[in-house]
């Protein structure tokens, strides 16, 4: 079964522009979550979305969205790009995102802001 | 708010050894804690999930132990290996503010394996 994709694995913008990240699950899976992994934060888990529904969600900014396809593929978006926005941001999979599930996470996307 | 601290941030071992990474959260009330690994620049392989009502749990040559009371939990890893040199996170599951689960990750320790 393969794992969870990313797309795509590295991106350079500049401040103010827009970037839109994408995630395959595995297949079956029907829960995503979106963390943002920096060398200050560590890992901060920014949103969760189920059946197309964002069901939980961290703080941050409203510049941090996402949304979930009928495929269960998910989405994140960062307008206004931000310095501070630079970052490895990973997804992770599970079926239903019970917390008796481990979640499958993927390579990340390293974002770098200029 | 719940916090989770790793400590230390980094331990160099010779190859062999057996050796113990610490994890140390605030709030008890957990629904479980997950052991993962990261290689650098990759995403995280989970290792060990152990649930609230577990005291522990053993995969191969990793064996993690939980203390919900202390807000503690150690990885173990028996006779170490190069190959296990890499970045060792702890996250706790906790009910969110919306009523749902979500992870709470430590800063990590960095593992390095002499040969």
């Amino acid at each position: 079964k393969a794992g969870v994709t990313q797309t795509p694995r590295y991106l350079i913008k500049t401040r103010g522009q827009q970037v839109t990240l994408s995630c395959s699950p595995i297949s079956g899976h029907r829960s995503v979550s979106w963390y943002q992994q920096t060398p200050g934060q560590g890992l901060q888990f920014l949103f969760e979305y189920f059946s197309e529904t964002q069901r939980n969600k961290g703080n941050f900014p409203g510049r941090f969205s996402g949304r979930q396809f009928s495929n269960s593929r998910s989405e994140m978006n960062v307008s206004t790009l931000e310095l501070g926005d630079s970052a490895l941001y990973l997804c992770a999979s599970s079926y239903s995102g019970g917390y008796q599930e481990t979640q499958y996470f993927g390579p990340g996307t390293r974002l770098l802001v200029l | 708010k719940q916090e989770v601290t790793q400590i230390p941030a980094a331990l160099s071992v010779p190859e062999g050894e057996n050796l113990v990474l610490n994890c140390s959260f605030t709030d008890s009330a957990i629904y479980n804690l997950q052991w993962f690994r990261q290689d650098p620049g990759k995403g995280l392989t989970s290792l060990l999930l152990i649930q609230s009502s577990q005291r522990e749990q053993t995969s191969g040559r990793l064996n993690a132990s939980l203390d919900k009371s202390s807000g503690r939990s150690t990885l173990y890893i028996a006779a170490s290996q190069p190959g296990d040199s890499a970045t060792y996170l702890c996250a706790v599951c906790l009910i969110s503010n919306f009523g749902n689960e979500k992870l709470t990750f430590g800063t990590g320790t960095r593992l390095t394996i002499i040969p």
